[in-house]
């Protein structure tokens, strides 16, 4: 069975401050991907990152980085000097690789940043 | 990343009509199709997997018979709610996958509004 947990419902920042999401997962496959999708309020979801299992590598792409910990079951998402359109839905999700493509969703975070 | 185009945006039907929505892959071949629904502040739940040419699989909870899922061809998934009622109304989205264990690209997502 694989589960997600993103234990943040809602976070509130005020501009350029930075922000961490926190994920958190369960799987029983050893191959397996993590996602992040931004979901605004008009719900498309926004692709942000795929990791694989075996790539522990922390990324960062401009404002946004991750941070893989395989010893803690996290991947968690920070926002530096977060600004008022990162104001979305975010979710991580989990695809094990006998999942075929099925994607398991957090419950989401909700990001307020204000002015 | 691959275009999937979901269609209608938006529908507002009566209670007890059916409603049909279209998911197309635009430029690849998706041999494998996702129905999600997302109820209001709520994560994605997948409802039914897809693959061309055969039966939908249905996650449990999920009436096959209400929510019918037809893919007939490798770029167009279609999902009919049939006898709709205002519980259903809801956020509905599709994803789209070339192959097993493929990059699975989202639809824009169906506000669907039941009166």
């Amino acid at each position: 069975a694989q589960k997600v947990t993103q234990a943040q419902t809602e976070i509130s920042v005020v501009e350029k401050e930075d922000v961490t999401l926190d994920c958190v997962y369960e799987t029983r496959d050893t191959t397996y991907y993590l996602f992040w999708y931004k979901q605004p309020p008009s719900g498309e979801l926004v692709f942000l990152i795929r990791r694989n299992s075996f790539d522990e590598q922390n990324e960062i792409s401009g404002r946004y980085s991750w941070n893989f910990q395989k010893s803690t079951s996290s991947f968690n998402f920070t926002i530096t000097a977060s600004q008022v359109v990162d104001s979305a839905v975010y979710f991580c999700a989990l695809k094990g690789v006998n999942a075929g493509n099925m994607l398991t969703f957090g419950g989401g975070t909700r990001l307020m940043v204000k002015p | 990343g691959a275009v999937v185009s979901q269609h209608p945006s938006r529908v507002i039907c009566k209670s007890g009509t059916s409603v049909k929505i279209e998911c197309r892959s635009l430029d690849f071949q998706a041999t494998t199709m996702f129905w999600y629904r997302q109820f209001p502040k709520q994560s994605l739940m997948l409802m039914a997997t897809s693959n061309e040419g055969s039966k939908a699989t249905y996650e449990q909870g999920v009436e096959k018979d209400k929510f019918l899922i037809n893919h007939a061809s490798l770029t167009l998934s279609t999902l009919t709610v049939t006898s709709a009622h205002p519980e259903d109304s809801s956020f509905y989205i599709c994803s789209a996958a070339q192959g097993v264990n493929t990059e699975a690209f989202f639809g824009q997502g169906t506000r669907l509004t039941v009166v």
